[in-house]
């Protein structure tokens, strides 16, 4: 297990069309977490799952965002009608419950929208 | 909210000089604190924590002091070395809630 993979690296799209981000967590982990980061911030929570249930979400995941993780393992995140305000990088974090926060991140999927 | 906040934006040392970073924080309840270190293009990178009823960790080459009465932790890295220059960011975590709630970055440029 080489950690938490992300897919795209990047992606560019244009104003209106979906886009949809895959994270791969650590194979033992059981907490899946997304994050997003814009140039010179933290990164701010944006939800976040216990094996396949989604127990929490952010008043930044407007309407248009949309997270899964159907089988408890990989996780998509999938933003409808992008618009310019959503270029971020996107990060994904996952741990295991009872080893405090144990975070370990990916390196993100950088988005830029035009 | 609760916020996690860092006290300045940039900081420039020499190399083999020792780094002092620091942050603020307003949330008592946290468990625990935390400081990651970010390079261009990739995500966090843990370097080392404290628990919220500790006042100094060592870790190698870094060590964390936490200080509960003025709500302040800070980051000393000695005899900074040139692979250290990145983006710096405190974080503190609330097994609560189970998030981490991160301040703004704090870039360490090392001079050679």
């Amino acid at each position: 297990d080489t950690g938490v993979s992300q897919n795209p690296r990047h992606k560019i799209t244009k104003r209106g069309q979906n886009v949809t981000f895959r994270c791969d967590p650590i194979s033992e982990h059981n907490r899946l977490y997304w994050y997003r980061q814009t140039l010179g911030q933290g990164p701010e929570f944006l939800t976040y799952f216990q094996n396949e249930a989604q127990l929490e979400k952010s008043r930044l995941l407007s309407d248009r965002f949309s997270a899964e993780r159907p089988k408890g393992s990989f996780s998509t995140l999938e933003i409808q009608r992008t618009e310019q305000g959503d270029s971020a990088m996107y990060l994904c974090a996952s741990s295991l419950v009872g080893t405090g926060y144990g975070y370990t991140f990916g390196s993100g999927t950088r988005l830029t929208v035009v | 909210g609760e916020s996690v906040g860092l006290h300045l934006p940039t900081l420039s040392v020499q190399e083999g000089d020792n780094s002092i970073i620091n942050c603020a924080y307003s949330n008592s309840a946290s468990d625990y604190f935390i400081w990651y270190k970010q390079e261009s293009g990739k995500g966090p990178q843990f370097i080392i924590d404290i628990r919220s009823n500790m006042d100094k960790r060592q870790g190698q080459r870094v060590t964390v002091l936490l200080n509960k009465t003025v709500k302040h932790l800070s980051l000393q890295i000695a005899a900074t070395q040139p692979g250290d220059s990145a983006v710096y960011f405190c974080a503190d975590y609330t097994g609560a809630n189970s998030k981490l709630t991160f301040g703004k970055g704090i870039t360490l440029s090392v001079r050679p």
